[in-house]
């Protein structure tokens, strides 16, 4: 059974970094493209960016682009997501998510509990 | 990288069908098979409903469907039951390894 565990609650103040890591298991881990999703309060879900676990390529989001990173350990399964220059507007949940060993192409079948990071001064 | 547009609310009655809409554009919805749709209920993890348009994932009850004409794609959902009201996103793969997903549509049984 595929599971996505992610790690704590993070506060942070505005112009630091946070980085959110997210633990593979129950399915081959380099296989499947692994995903980043946030969702502000009130607002929808918002696709971050996308990492190949067997190589590390990344793609991000415009928006975002120069303020994400996205890495991985293959000896952990665990990938991670950093964003730099935090401000009010990244206080959100962010979840990580995968197709997971699953059939359902270019989908996200398996997502982690989510973590909450809060920005504030 | 512009999201999706989607419907701000939609409802029903228990028992009716309700359908909502996605409208990207031809390098999105309209370029590719590869529509999915996620209900979200608050303060969980969002769920996989329909995948590539029009497919559902093995325990997706048959009564949400998929589907898709030019840049609009559509999720209706038939004999509306309670549990049912939540968000629903739509998500459109647009090459190159980019994703991307509509505004949310909140989901109301009357």
């Amino acid at each position: 059974q595929a599971q996505l565990v992610q790690s704590g609650a993070e506060v942070k103040k505005p112009g630091a970094s946070v980085k959110v890591s997210c633990k593979a298991s129950g399915y081959t881990f380099t296989h499947y493209y692994m995903h980043w999703v946030r969702q502000a309060p009130g607002q929808g879900l918002e696709w971050m960016g996308t990492i190949d676990p067997s190589d590390g390529n990344t793609r991000y989001a415009q928006k975002l682009q120069g303020r994400v990173t996205m890495t991985r350990d293959t000896s952990t399964s665990t990938i991670y997501m950093e964003v730099s220059s935090l401000r009010s507007e990244d206080t959100a949940m962010y979840y990580c998510a995968t197709r997971g060993g699953s059939s359902y192409s270019y989908a996200m079948d398996v997502w982690g509990q989510g973590t909450t990071v809060t920005v504030s001064s | 990288q512009s999201a999706l547009t989607q419907p701000p609310s939609a409802s029903g009655s228990p028992g009716q069908s309700v359908t909502i809409s996605c409208t990207g554009t031809s390098s999105d919805v309209g370029g590719y098979n590869y529509v999915s749709w996620y209900q979200h209920h608050p303060g969980k993890a969002p769920k996989l409903m329909i995948y590539e348009v029009s497919k559902r994932p093995s325990g997706v009850p048959d009564r949400f469907s998929g589907s898709k004409s030019g840049n609009t794609a559509s999720l209706t959902v038939s004999g509306l039951q309670a549990e049912d009201e939540a968000d629903y996103y739509c998500n459109s793969y647009a090459g190159s390894n980019v994703w991307v997903f509509g505004g949310g549509t909140k989901m109301t049984v009357l």
